[in-house]
């Protein structure tokens, strides 16, 4: 079945620092892939998606690039700061009835 | 303001006993999932409705159960709990469906005794 692999946490940055999350995905044809964000006390938020192979999502100066020949969505930001502090999960829907997450990265943003 | 809200926010529960989680938005969505978050695991579908009417199994639905009465709610029965439903659960909606983006309540904390 359609999977997300997400690297393990804590992710422990000083602010400034260059963050990168990994995550890999298997499905069968061609899904949709996601950035959640959970801040602490709160529900998920989407961060940024990408809907075909190449397409970049962005946003609040995240970045990831959809690579269908690595199956991978990795998830960028060149400079992190102390708000930036979350979870951030991984997803993918595959045009159905579901999203299927990443275990989820606890990204520490130290000032 | 515009959403999803969750009730309880927090439950704690004997075993055994039967638990309603409430579920209601106004973004007039015809989709509703049921996810449970435990650590380590990510989020896991247990429940979804497409439309008003009607409900479908995600990945974890054993001992869960739920009802889609109208387009605004979407609540989760557990019919006897046990330690194992131990869990944070977040209700989500979507407009047509998962490519487009997901709204999340913000969770209801259980813990089973």
């Amino acid at each position: 079945g359609d999977s997300v692999t997400q690297m393990e946490g804590p992710v422990t940055l000083s602010e400034e620092a260059c963050l990168t999350i990994n995550c890999t995905y298997t499905a069968t044809g061609y899904p949709s892939l996601f950035w959640y964000v959970q801040y602490p006390g709160e529900g998920l938020q989407l961060l940024l998606k990408a809907t075909k192979a190449d397409d970049k999502g962005s946003n609040k100066g995240f970045e990831a690039t959809y690579r269908k020949e690595t199956t991978s969505f990795h998830l960028e930001k060149g400079s992190v700061q102390v708000s930036d502090s979350a979870v951030y999960f991984c997803a993918l829907s595959d045009h159905g009835n579901k999203l299927v997450f990443g275990a989820g990265t606890i990204l520490r943003v130290k000032s | 303001i515009a959403g999803i809200t969750q009730a309880p926010t927090s439950q704690i529960l004997a075993a055994g006993r039967r638990m309603t989680l409430r579920c209601t938005q106004d973004m007039r969505h015809n989709a509703m999932y049921w996810y449970r978050q435990d650590l380590g695991l990510g989020l896991r579908l247990i429940h979804y409705s497409n439309t008003a009417g009607t409900t479908g199994k995600g990945e974890v639905p054993d001992g869960y159960s739920v009802s889609r009465a109208n387009t605004d709610d979407f609540p989760l029965t557990l019919a006897s709990a046990v330690p194992s439903q131990t869990s944070v659960y977040f209700c989500a909606s979507s407009a047509t469906g998962l490519d487009t983006e997901a709204f999340f309540g913000q969770g209801t904390r259980l813990t089973v005794v």
